[in-house]
């Protein structure tokens, strides 16, 4: 079936190191794809954003990379904090036309541990 | 900007009990959305709103979970009766719009079935 997945459940570094969490999507249709942090008892918080139109986003101490051939995307976080400790959720949006927009399917997260 | 707020942070019920869940989205924002986010797993999209329309119901459990946006501003909710699956983090987000716009989250509710 359509799913969103992370190769690594898990990530540990040291603080001011960068962190590379990875995900795999298998649904060639999708075209929209946004990273969540989801800190313990919290909603998701939005990261960053990237449409399939494009292989690269940055945002601040963040960078998401897609590559739509092998269905790979990945958010780089440069100068990792112990604040970034989270878990973090790749999540897709299908492009199906009518109804489809706006509906999200998620990763099972990765967990990012940062030490001081 | 104020987030998307929700009430109540928690809630313990016993199974077969009814129970309801509000969501205030953020001003504005066209499209309104309630996951299901079990421990240890991504958020799962029970149901989508435009502004007080149903776009996507088709995961919610209709014989037991509904849900309303009667003026297209707040939303509830509702479980009648519980099962104890239903033990969860029931999460409401919103967005500017459905297509290519990010959905913000609020801390969601904890529910609990005894």
């Amino acid at each position: 079936g359509e799913s969103v997945g992370l190769h690594l459940p898990t990530l540990s570094v040291q603080e001011g190191d960068n962190s590379i969490i990875n995900c795999a999507y298998s649904n060639s249709a999708s075209d929209y794809f946004i990273w969540y942090k989801q800190e313990s008892g919290k909603g998701p918080q939005f990261i960053i954003d990237i449409r399939s139109n494009m292989d690269k986003r940055q945002g601040q101490r963040v960078t998401v990379l897609l590559n739509k051939t092998v269905k790979h995307l990945s958010l780089q976080i440069a100068a990792t904090q112990p604040g970034d400790s989270a878990v973090y959720f790749c999540a897709e949006n299908r492009n199906a036309g009518g109804t489809s927009y706006g509906k999200l399917t998620f990763g099972q997260g990765t967990i990012l541990t940062v030490h001081p | 900007e104020a987030g998307v707020a929700q009430s109540p942070r928690y809630k313990i019920i016993e199974k077969r009990q009814s129970v309801a869940f509000w969501c205030n989205p953020i001003s504005g924002h066209a499209t309104l959305y309630w996951y299901q986010q079990i421990l240890g797993q991504g958020p799962k999209l029970l149901i989508q709103f435009q502004n007080n329309g149903v776009v996507d119901d088709s995961q919610l459990p209709k014989d037991r979970f509904s849900a309303e946006r009667l003026k297209g501003v707040d939303s509830t909710l509702k479980i009648q009766p519980a099962k104890l699956e239903d033990s969860a983090v029931y999460l409401c987000a919103s967005s500017l719009e459905a297509m290519y716009q990010p959905q913000h989250f609020g801390d969601g509710t904890r529910l609990s079935i005894l």
